[in-house]
């Protein structure tokens, strides 16, 4: 099992560009979940889906759509990047709200916004 | 709102030197205090979960400790290896978490 896997793990992008981060897992997980995690800031919630069609915004959603078209798969987009979007992307994975629930957590995706 | 604090942001042992992390918390209603280890440059590797005060968990040089009003991660006899980012994390309603800003250890040998 490969667990959470992140595409790309680093991308460098102008003012304006947009892009789609993608996450995949292959534990048959139904909660998916977007971070970001800025130095002194933790790691903070942008979007998640309880499950396949559907998605929901978290602590700070503004500048980001999400996508879960087929359960195993979280698309993360950015129409319109910003440098305030410089950050290091992390995609999670859970079973959902029973049980001990851990998140599981992909590599990362690092991005910079010029 | 649910907040979490970690302290101290940094700590510097020597290898062998043992000591706690701290984490405290508010929140409405617990469902669960999660412990992670952060290596650089990589994603958060899930450690423990604790529900009620007074639970504790242990795993080789760690254990993890809980009160009404915060969590403890006890190192006894560090090694270099065990150097890293711990955060902690306490769970909301529908399984979101909310994170602290983490303590990054580090363990000379």
């Amino acid at each position: 099992n490969a667990g959470v896997t992140q595409t790309p793990k680093f991308r460098v992008l102008k003012t304006g560009q947009s892009m789609t981060l993608l996450c995949a897992q292959d534990m048959n997980h139904e909660y998916m979940y977007w971070y970001r995690q800025d130095p002194g800031m933790g790691l903070r919630l942008i979007h998640y889906s309880v499950g396949e069609g559907t998605t929901a915004k978290g602590e700070v959603p503004d500048g980001y759509n999400v996508s879960r078209l087929k359960k195993q798969n979280f698309l993360l987009g950015l129409e319109s990047a910003a440098p305030s979007q410089t950050s290091v992307y992390f995609c999670a994975s859970s079973s959902g709200t029973g049980g001990v629930n851990e998140q599981f957590f992909g590599p990362g995706t690092r991005l910079t916004v010029l | 709102e649910d907040q979490v604090t970690q302290s101290p942001e940094a700590l510097r042992l020597q290898e062998g030197e043992s000591s706690s992390l701290n984490c405290s918390y508010t929140v409405s209603g617990l469902r669960g205090l999660f412990w992670y280890r952060q290596d650089p440059g990589k994603g958060p590797e899930f450690l423990f979960t604790l529900y009620s005060a007074g639970e504790e968990k242990e795993k080789e040089r760690l254990k993890a400790t809980l009160t009404k009003k915060e969590s403890f991660l006890h190192i006894t006899a560090p090694k270099p290896e065990d150097s890293a980012t711990y955060l902690c994390a306490v769970r909301r309603a529908g399984n979101m978490l909310t994170f602290g800003g983490g303590t990054r250890l580090m363990v000379k040998p």
